[in-house]
Formats: structure tokens, sequence, C-alpha cells
């Protein structure tokens, strides 16, 4: 069964630096998401993009974020200048039409 | 009030139990409606979607109430390997794709 996949499993990071998670989606899929769990609490909503654009951010994606789609099968988010609050699971999602959406198995990224 | 609302449990049962989890969400205007499954550190996985009419997948059953905000999960037969906490998700208004949470219903299931 195709998957999404997420690159790395685990990122460590001092605050202030810049990271890059990446995801390659399942490849017929059109519409693509990044959500986030911290620790103990619910999965969050960042950011969909359908069409090589966002269609929709979260509050929480302030200017630090980005996404980018930059060849036929990555799909990336990028945060520029890290924060300890950032610590958290990122979840990458994608789908044929808006639903339903599989999940990749998620990037820990843990701020120092 | 929460946009989806869950009671976290954990809800502890014997095997081959029957348990039932309900949800309510807050925004009429949501259209789809699923239960995912989310085990310890792991991505949720779809379970199952929600229909108005009902719909079961084995020994799953689960209903949507528009009327009402209310979502339920019914898990007949517990098994071991379903201990797991239960996510009720729903898409938000618009046609973005944006799913929604609750927080969550732990599920163990014992011996």
């Amino acid at each position: 069964e195709p998957e999404v996949t997420q690159t790395p499993s685990h990122q460590v990071t001092q605050m202030g630096q810049e990271v890059i998670l990446r995801c390659v989606p399942i490849s017929n899929h059109l519409y693509f998401y990044w959500y986030r769990q911290i620790l103990g609490q619910k999965v969050e909503f960042l950011v969909s993009f359908y069409n090589n654009e966002i269609s929709e951010k979260s509050e929480i994606f302030d200017d630090q974020f980005s996404v980018e789609r930059p060849d036929g099968s990555n799909f990336t988010l990028k945060i520029r200048s890290t924060k300890l609050e950032d610590s958290a699971m990122y979840f990458c999602a994608s789908s044929v039409g808006g639903q339903p959406q599989h999940f990749g198995d998620g990037t820990r990224l843990s701020i120092l | 009030r929460k946009e989806v609302e869950q009671d976290p449990g954990p809800f502890n049962v014997p095997e081959g139990a029957t348990v039932a989890f309900n949800c309510t969400y807050s925004n009429s205007a949501s259209q789809s409606f699923f239960w995912y499954r989310q085990d310890c550190r792991k991505e949720p996985k779809l379970l199952m979607s929600v229909y108005s009419s009902g719909n079961e997948d084995g020994r799953f059953t689960a209903q949507l109430n528009r009327a009402s905000q209310y979502i339920s999960l019914l898990i007949r037969d517990s098994k071991l390997s379903d201990s797991a906490t239960y996510l009720c998700v729903v898409t938000a208004s618009g046609n973005t794709g944006k799913l929604i949470f609750g927080q969550g219903t732990t599920l163990q299931v014992k011996p």
C-alpha cells in the first residue's frame, strides 16, 4: 500500500536555527498538509497546500514557517528561526481530493 | 467551547467487552467526519469515515447525529490490539481540507 514518507524521523536543533522537514506524499495525491502535535496535546492543523499554493494556514503558521513543493515529489516545511515551543511531532498528510487524508509517520523535532 | 470535544478516558476494559466513545463538535458547517486511531507516539491512522446513515466495519460501528452535532464509535468484542487513542476528527468549514482533531479517548484493553 502506498504511503506518505517523512524524513528525518528525529531532528535535534539549536534554538534560532533553521530546520527543514521533508515529506514525500503519495504519488497521485493532489492535496498536501502539515500538522503538529505537542507532546500530550491534540493534533493541530498548520497549513494546507493545493495547486502549488497555500489554501489555508492556521495562526500557528506565522512568518517563521513556509512550505514548498520544489519538485514533483517532495513537500517541505521550513521553520526559519526555531523556538523552544516549536518542539513537537510534525506530521505530513496527503489526499487525492480533500479527504480522507493519509498521514506520514512524523518527524520529532526537538529544540534545545 | 472546544471545536471537537471527547472524554479523554482512559477506558479500561476486559477483552471481549463492548465499549462506546462519544464526541461533540461545535461547527455546524462541518461536512466530513472521521475516527482515527493513534498508537503511542505514532501517526494518526484512519479507522473509518462516519456517515449520517451510520456505518459499520467489522467490529466497529460509527454514528453521526448532525442535529445534535454528535459522533459515536462502538467497538464490539474488544481485542488487546484495540488498545490505542481514538481521535474524533471533523473537517472545518470551507474546502481546504483542514481537519480539526479532538483530544482523543484512550482505550486500554486488558486480558
